[in-house]
Order: C-alpha cells, then sequence, then structure tokens
C-alpha cells in the first residue's frame, strides 16, 4: 500500500504571507498532482508533476517534484483569501491508474 | 465543454437500504474512476473503469458495493444494504487515456448520509 504524508494538516495565514506545504512518499512517484477543493465540490486540478528536479508555476503557486520523485511542495507568494480551500496532494505509482491521495492542508487566509 | 457530472448531488437513505449514484464522465473520456471522501480525509481509491469493464476493484470495501458501466460511458455505483459507516462524500473522475500523465478530473460529489 503505498502512503502519501501531507503537512502540515492545518495552516491558518495572514493574507499577503508566504506558506508551503508538503508531500512525501516512501516511494517514487510515477507523476504526482496537486488539486485544491473547496466545500461541497470536487478537487480541481491544479498541476502535474512527472520529471524529477521539475518546476512548475502558476501565478503566486510554485509547485516542486523533489529530485527522487519522492517528495513535492507547493509554496504560495503573498497569499489571499481567495486561495483559501483544501489542497491535495495525489500521486501515481508504476503503472496503476488510481490516484493515492494525502490527507490534504486546509489552508484559511485571513484578510 | 461540460465537466463531470454526478447525481443526486445528496442521498440520506436509512440503514439497510440500497442506493444508486450515478456519473457522467467528461465526453470521450474512455477512464472512469470512483473515490470515496470521508470528512477531514483525502479521496480513497475504490474502483476504475477503462471503457466498459472494471479494469481495477481493488479499492472496494466489501460486495455490498458494485459498480457498472455498461456503455463505457455513464457509470452507476451502487451499495446494498448500507451501513453507517457507509456515509461519506462519493466523487467520480475521468480521464482520456490518451491524455498526460493520467490527469483526472472530477465532478462535485454524492454526499450519501446513512441515518
Amino acid at each position: 500500500t503505498q502512503l502519501l504524508e501531507q503537512s502540515p494538516q492545518f495552516l491558518s495565514i495572514q493574507e499577503g504571507e508566504n506558506l508551503t506545504v508538503y508531500c512525501n512518499s516512501s516511494s517514487v512517484f510515477s507523476s504526482l498532482q496537486w488539486y485544491r477543493q473547496e466545500p461541497g465540490e470536487g478537487p480541481v486540478l491544479l498541476v502535474t508533476v512527472v520529471t524529477g528536479g521539475e518546476v512548475k508555476k502558476l501565478k503566486r503557486l510554485t509547485f516542486q517534484f523533489g529530485d527522487a520523485r519522492k517528495d513535492s511542495s507547493l509554496h504560495i507568494t503573498a497569499a489571499q483569501p481567495g486561495d483559501t480551500g483544501l489542497y491535495l496532494c495525489a500521486g501515481g505509482f508504476g503503472s496503476a491508474r488510481q490516484l493515492t491521495f494525502g490527507s490534504g492542508t486546509q489552508l484559511t487566509v485571513l484578510p | 465543454g461540460a465537466g463531470v457530472s454526478q447525481t443526486p448531488s445528496n442521498k440520506v437513505t436509512e440503514k439497510g437500504k440500497y442506493v444508486e449514484l450515478r456519473c457522467d464522465p467528461i465526453s470521450g473520456h474512455t477512464a472512469l474512476y470512483w473515490y470515496r471522501q470521508s470528512l477531514g480525509q483525502g479521496p480513497e481509491f475504490l474502483i476504475y473503469f477503462q471503457g466498459t469493464g472494471a479494469a481495477d476493484d481493488s479499492g472496494l470495501p466489501n460486495d455490498r458495493f458494485f459498480a457498472v458501466r455498461p456503455e463505457g460511458s455513464v457509470s452507476t455505483l451502487k451499495i446494498q444494504r448500507t451501513e453507517r459507516g457507509d456515509s461519506a462524500v462519493y466523487l467520480c473522475a475521468s480521464s482520456s487515456t490518451g491524455g498526460s500523465y493520467n490527469e483526472q478530473f472530477f465532478g462535485p460529489g454524492t454526499r450519501l448520509t446513512v441515518l
């Protein structure tokens, strides 16, 4: 069974602050995806990373994939209240098609 | 285009009853997934369809759970003799087999409450 550890579980910050969320596994990911979920809705795909060391940027969000493809991070610069939500990392392992999700980071950005 | 749709959005049932949850994937997506999400947790895999066949049902918790996709598009998740522990949000996702790196697109979910 593949396990993903995501940290922190909860994060409450003031508008304008920076933050980083981490996702780790003991196994190598074939691909890793970050999702954002709001209450009452399904997860929305933010980014997919597949190459070790890869860095992708989406406006104020920076996603990094570890060189060994066992970890990833999501960094948000100058957080805004609209960034509030549950951030989920999800990994694919080997040839399996299903995703294994972390337990999520509940982010609250206070105005 | 239209995203993944799921019906009903909410379902309240009594312990022991039978329920059906429906998923309509993105048009043209051949792969369809069911996940279950409990409060405060990430989604957990239940079953994956490639076309009409269940390619992997290893996540189904027991034989009360069953899913079908008879024409390779719409899928129905069926739960018999529901138990209070089945209460959760049931999410459906679809992906294009030829797409990049198995990117999955989720529907809004069905919130199931078993009283």
